[in-house]
């Protein structure tokens, strides 16, 4: 299955800033997948990026928020935008590796103070 | 539209005693099902899936799960746990297509008491 390296692996960042979260993997990949896991609470799917397209995003998460780019089929990035505490969270990137199912990577634990 | 329903946010169970943990799902065609874990403090690990053939499928660490297509579940149980087994478990499923996302239950909350 795919290898996926993110980072980073969490950071505190003061409200209004924003972060941008990376992920490369060790394989080409037709489509990666963004979560976020607010604590306490299961994963929640932010939005679908496909290599040379504008990504997909699920109800109640919009671009201007979570601005995602996909380069080329090994990388991507989100970044979260104008931060609140709101938005603390472990932000997660996913991709689908065939048969073997979703491999995800390690996390973003971000802070927002 | 796929949906998955954990009914126990939290199964509080002694160790060494078996543990069930209950999963449902909600489809309109074929989907295959999925286990995750995420241990405190670590990432989600795949623990066990359901593609194709036989129903019961196991993992490395003693679960298993079974997919019953007629009460669409797949519950995930252990005859004897540890107290390693202390996690977070996710049912997901997922149409597994080239451009097709994993959609995840709210997890349920595995305490193991000594």
């Amino acid at each position: 299955s795919a290898v996926i390296s993110q980072k980073p692996s969490r950071d505190i960042c003061q409200r209004g800033t924003s972060l941008t979260i990376q992920c490369q993997v060790d394989s080409q990949v037709t489509m990666m997948f963004w979560y976020r896991q607010q604590p306490g609470q299961s994963l929640t799917l932010i939005a679908t990026a496909n290599q040379g397209s504008e990504a997909t995003y699920e109800s109640g998460f919009v671009i201007d928020k979570f601005p995602i780019s996909r380069p080329n089929l090994t990388f991507s990035t989100l970044t979260v935008s104008n931060m609140s505490p709101e938005d603390s969270s472990i932000y997660l990137c996913s991709v689908l590796t065939g048969l073997n199912g979703y491999t995800f990577g390690s996390g973003t634990r971000l802070t927002v103070v | 539209a796929q949906s998955v329903t954990q009914l126990d946010s939290q199964v509080p169970v002694f160790e060494e005693a078996p543990v069930e943990l209950r999963c449902n799902y909600s489809s309109s065609v074929s989907v295959y099902l999925f286990w995750y874990v995420q241990y405190p403090n670590q990432g989600l690990q795949l623990l066990l899936k359901y593609l194709s053939g036989s129903t019961l499928v196991e993992s490395i660490n003693g679960f298993e799960a079974e997919f019953n297509k007629s009460q669409t579940s797949f519950h995930l149980r252990k005859p004897s746990v540890h107290i390693s087994d202390t996690a977070e478990y996710f049912c997901a499923v997922s149409r597994l297509n080239r451009d097709d996302k994993i959609i995840f239950g709210k997890g349920t909350r595995l305490h193991i008491l000594p």
